[in-house]
């Protein structure tokens, strides 16, 4: 069964101030692993999908990264609006594929 | 990008009554559409996969007759909160993938269901 872990589960950082949130997974075959956000009394907002080891992407301040076994979302200079929940989900290998998520990073940029 | 529209936001129902929620993609088919559940300060759960044409597949845990799903076209899936009790007040989310595309899902805006 996939699992997914993220930490850490909060963090609070001052506006500029750069930090990472990490996400391992353990999955019997990867398809993908995405990077959504999501602010409160809303859906998650899609961000990211990396499909193999070493592919990074970035947008604006977030930039994220993949190894064999875990994620990273880098966070540069962030400013306030930034605040929100990151989650990380991997795909299925089923025929469904349905995402299996993690249990999400609660980020607060103070200003 | 995509977009997912999911109706209503917000709802407040009787103890006993039925709700019926809708999850529109709006720009683009959607073969498949997942229907979660998320509790405060927790992760998203999934309840059900949703076929176009075809019955639902459900998490196990997740009762069907409880928690009644269609999808009527590649469009709409509707999720149906029958006879609801205030356990099952939670904020549902749905999402759709892209027909014939294994990549990211779309996420609706959530509904705030509340059973009083």
């Amino acid at each position: 069964e996939d699992q997914v872990t993220q930490s850490p589960e909060a963090l609070r950082l001052q506006e500029g101030e750069s930090s990472s949130l990490n996400c391992s997974y353990t999955v019997s075959g990867l398809r993908g692993l995405f990077w959504y956000r999501q602010d409160p009394g809303k859906g998650p907002e899609f961000l990211f999908t990396l499909y193999s080891a070493g592919e990074e992407k970035e947008k604006e301040r977030l930039k994220a990264t993949l190894t064999k076994k875990e994620s990273f979302l880098h966070i540069t200079a962030p400013k306030p609006e930034d605040s929100a929940t990151y989650l990380c989900a991997v795909q299925d290998p089923g025929s469904a594929r349905q995402l299996t998520f993690g249990s999400g990073t609660q980020l607060t940029v103070l200003p | 990008g995509a977009v997912v529209s999911q109706h209503p936001s917000r709802v407040i129902c009787k103890s006993g009554t039925s709700v019926k929620i809708e999850c529109r993609s709006l720009d683009f088919q959607a073969t498949t559409m997942f229907w979660y559940r998320q509790f405060p300060k927790k992760s998203l759960m999934l309840m059900a996969t949703s076929n176009e044409g075809s019955k639902a597949t459900y998490e196990q845990g997740v009762e069907k007759d409880k928690f009644l799903i269609n999808h009527a076209s590649l469009t709409l899936s509707t999720l149906t909160v029958t006879s609801a009790h205030p356990e099952d007040s939670s904020f549902y989310i749905c999402s759709a993938r892209i027909k014939g595309l294994n990549t990211e899902a779309f996420f609706g805006q959530g509904t705030r269901l509340t059973v009083v």
